[in-house]
C-alpha cells in the first residue's frame, strides 16, 4: 500500500537557521507529492506541491524537490522565522484516487528567537 | 469566499451518545473528503463523497460510522454510540474536481472528545 515516513520532531531551530524535515514514500504508479502546514489550532494548509520527477515545489521560502530515485520530497527552507513555527505534514496521492491523500505523521517546527 | 467550514470546533459526547459532524465546502466544489486525527499522529483518510454519492470509504470503521453529502446542505460524518477511542480531531476537506493535482482545502477541524 501506499505510505509516508518523515522525520520525528520537535525540530527546535534558531531564528534564520537552515530547516530540512526529511520526507520518504512508498507508492504505487507516480503519485503527486505534497506538504502541508498546521498552524495552532487551525486546519491544514496546502504549503506546495509537485506532481511528477525532479518537480520543485517551492512557497514562502520553502521547497521540496520530488527524487524519484530516492522516493523522497524532503522540504527545506533556507532561513526559518518565528512565524513558521508549526506542524509540517507531507503527504501523497497515488494515482486514480483524486484528492484521497496519504499523510505522514507530520513533523513539529518550534523556531525560536 | 469562505473557505471549508466545519462545526461545531468543538464537541463533548457522552459514551454511548451520538457524535454530528458537518462540513460545508467551498462554495462550488462537489467533492468531499474525511480524516480523522488521532493523538500525535497524522491524518488518516476516512471517507471521499461526491454530491449523493459514497465513491470511497475504506477508511471508515464498519460500525457505528456513517457519512452522506446531500444535494443541499452539509456533509455529515455521524458516529453512534460513541468510545473513548473515537476522541480524535475530524477534518474535512473538499475540491472541485477528481483531479488528484487539485489542491484539497481543509477546514479548521472538529475536536471530538468522548468522556
Amino acid at each position: 500500500g501506499n505510505s509516508v515516513t518523515q522525520m520525528e520532531g520537535p525540530v527546535t531551530l534558531s531564528e534564520e537557521a537552515f530547516l530540512t524535515i526529511n520526507c520518504t514514500y512508498t507508492a504505487t504508479g507516480y503519485p503527486s507529492l505534497f506538504w502541508y502546514v498546521q498552524y495552532p489550532g487551525e486546519g491544514l494548509q496546502l504549503l506546495l506541491k509537485a506532481t511528477k520527477a525532479d518537480d520543485k515545489g517551492s512557497n514562502k521560502g520553502f521547497e521540496a524537490t520530488y527524487r524519484k530515485e530516492t522516493t523522497s520530497f524532503h522540504l527545506e527552507k533556507g532561513s526559518v522565522q518565528v512565524s513558521d513555527s508549526a506542524v509540517y505534514f507531507c503527504a501523497l496521492s497515488a494515482s486514480g484516487t483524486a484528492s484521497k491523500l496519504t499523510f505522514g505523521t507530520g513533523t513539529r517546527l518550534q523556531v525560536t528567537l | 469566499n469562505a473557505g471549508v467550514m466545519q462545526n461545531p470546533r468543538h464537541l463533548v459526547r457522552r459514551r454511548g451518545q451520538e457524535a454530528r459532524l458537518r462540513c460545508s465546502p467551498v462554495k462550488g466544489h462537489s467533492h468531499v473528503y474525511w480524516y480523522r486525527q488521532l493523538p500525535e499522529e497524522g491524518l488518516k483518510f476516512m471517507v471521499y463523497l461526491q454530491k449523493e454519492n459514497i465513491i470511497d470509504e475504506s477508511g471508515m470503521p464498519k460500525e457505528r460510522f456513517s457519512a452522506e453529502f446531500p444535494k443541499e446542505g452539509p456533509s455529515i460524518l455521524r458516529i453512534q454510540q460513541v468510545v473513548r477511542g473515537d476522541s480524535a480531531a475530524y477534518f474535512c476537506a473538499s475540491s472541485p474536481s477528481r483531479d488528484r493535482n487539485t489542491e484539497a482545502f481543509f477546514g479548521q477541524g472538529t475536536r471530538l472528545t468522548v468522556v
